[in-house]
């Protein structure tokens, strides 16, 4: 079964740091790009990060940027986000997501969704 | 930046209903765009990539169309399990961006 499951999710206070980290399964993990994706409690859908297949491209969105790094295992069949200077804003449902890559004619979208990991900030 | 504007924000229909949703990119976005459903308390879901191809296992009820800076998503007949929220999403440039959604709810 082809399946994503983030981890690392938690209470954690201001200025404080947390690892996330994705779990891949059932397909072959080092042919995708994958994105985190954010939602805060009852607001809509936030794209935070890419990082292409070998990981030498990482894009970030700007709320996040210069705080989070992404990174990828492709022998443990793993992504991870880290996260630092953590604050009340960045409390969210954390998911990642797969995309296979697109070519010059088409767009495939982000196919496979994990569960999400929650992580709140708060003192 | 490329902003996505989804309208309406809510859709009241009645099961049996169609349901015809929009996304407006303020620059073109060709057909990079992809729409998903949430459910509540559930991942997204991609139903429809490439603007108008269904992923896989979408049913035929769903339906994309438009390139350039306007896409449309249809569902031609509102099942129960169809009432939840949808987006869209532009991946021709960075940073990728999401709509504000449009939530589908029981009339």
């Amino acid at each position: 079964e082809v399946q994503l499951v983030e981890s690392g999710g938690g209470l954690v206070k201001p200025g404080g740091s947390l690892r996330l980290s994705c779990a891949a399964s059932g397909f072959t993990f080092s042919s995708y790009e994958f994105n985190w994706v954010r939602q805060a409690p009852g607001k809509g859908l936030e794209w935070i990060s890419y990082i292409r297949r070998s990981g030498s491209t990482i894009y970030y969105a700007d709320s996040v940027k210069g705080r989070f790094t992404s990174s990828r295992d492709n022998a443990k069949n793993s992504l991870y986000l880290q996260m630092h200077s953590l604050r009340a804003e960045d409390t969210a449902v954390y998911y990642c997501a797969r995309e296979p890559v697109p070519t010059a004619m088409a767009y495939y979208g982000m196919d496979v969704w994990g569960q999400g990991t929650t992580v709140t900030v708060s003192s | 930046e490329i902003v996505l504007t989804q309208s309406p924000a809510t859709l009241s229909l009645s099961p049996g209903e169609r349901a015809t949703l929009s996304c407006r990119a303020s620059h073109t976005v060709t057909t990079y765009l992809a729409w998903y459903q949430q459910r509540p308390g559930l991942a997204p879901r991609l139903l429809i990539y490439d603007a108008s191809n269904r992923a896989t296992g979408i049913p035929a009820r769903f339906s994309g169309s438009g390139s350039g800076t306007d896409f449309t998503l249809t569902i031609s007949s509102l099942e129960p399990e169809d009432f939840a929220v949808y987006y869209c999403l532009q991946r021709s440039n960075w940073p990728l961006t999401f709509g504000g959604g449009t939530k589908v709810e029981i009339k």
